[in-house]
């Protein structure tokens, strides 16, 4: 199993410029989360989806983000326009459930985004 | 999403020690404790993780205690070795019960094993 796959490695973009990543969950997991990594805040959760269905996209910090899940083995995270604060790690992971409980989840590399 | 304390935020120990990562959680709804070690460039990878029907789980040199009704839970790495250096992250999750929220992390604990 290749584990979770996310595309671009790294990105650096100008402000105002539209950003979109990709995400490749492992084949048979149900949920797909996305999370945003900073210094000063941590691990966030963004949004996550069950089945491809987004469940909660409580933690979109803005309308300028965005995230779709066509289908179940991909997943976009979108920044429409970019601002030099979205700069972070963001990470996909995906993880499969057992009778309704949700168990181990596997994390994506990232995607390092600097925006300048 | 409810607030999982996390510290210390930096440990350094001494290779052979022990090192022990502590974390405190206020939902008691929570029912799925996880550990995460990070390395650097890295995404998060779960180390061992533990439901709150047991108060120890040990894989290895790691060891997760709980005490569910002081609504904490801690990392004890044994033998601790310079490849154990990384960040660590403790979480927690209403992971059952027919929905999951997402895990909610502790703010991670930058750990260095010195030789």
């Amino acid at each position: 199993d290749a584990g979770v796959i996310q595309s671009p490695r790294h990105e650096v973009t100008e402000m105002g410029q539209e950003v979109t990543l990709r995400c490749k969950p492992i084949s048979g997991h149900d949920y797909l989360f996305w999370y945003r990594q900073t210094m000063m805040r941590g691990l966030e959760l963004l949004i996550y989806f069950n089945n491809n269905v987004p469940i909660d996209d409580s933690g979109m910090p803005e309308d300028r983000f965005s995230a779709k899940m066509p289908n179940a083995s991909f997943s976009t995270l979108k920044i429409q326009p970019s601002e030099p604060r979205d700069s972070a790690v963001y990470f996909c992971a995906s993880s499969p459930s057992v009778e309704g409980a949700v168990y181990g989840y596997t994390f994506g590399s990232g995607t390092r985004l600097t925006v300048v | 999403q409810q607030q999982v304390k996390q510290s210390p935020q930096s440990l350094i120990v001494q290779k052979g020690g022990i090192s022990i990562i502590n974390c405190a959680y206020e939902n008691t709804a929570f029912d799925y404790f996880p550990w995460y070690q990070q390395f650097p460039g890295k995404g998060p990878a779960l180390l061992i993780a533990i439901r709150p029907d047991v108060s120890e789980k040990k894989e290895g040199r790691f060891t997760i205690s709980f005490n569910k009704s002081a609504k904490q839970f801690s990392l004890h790495i044994m033998d601790s070795q310079p490849g154990d250096s990384a960040t660590y992250f403790c979480a927690a999750e209403r992971g059952s019960g027919g929905g999951a929220d997402g895990l909610t992390f502790g703010k991670g604990t930058h750990l260095i094993i010195q030789p």
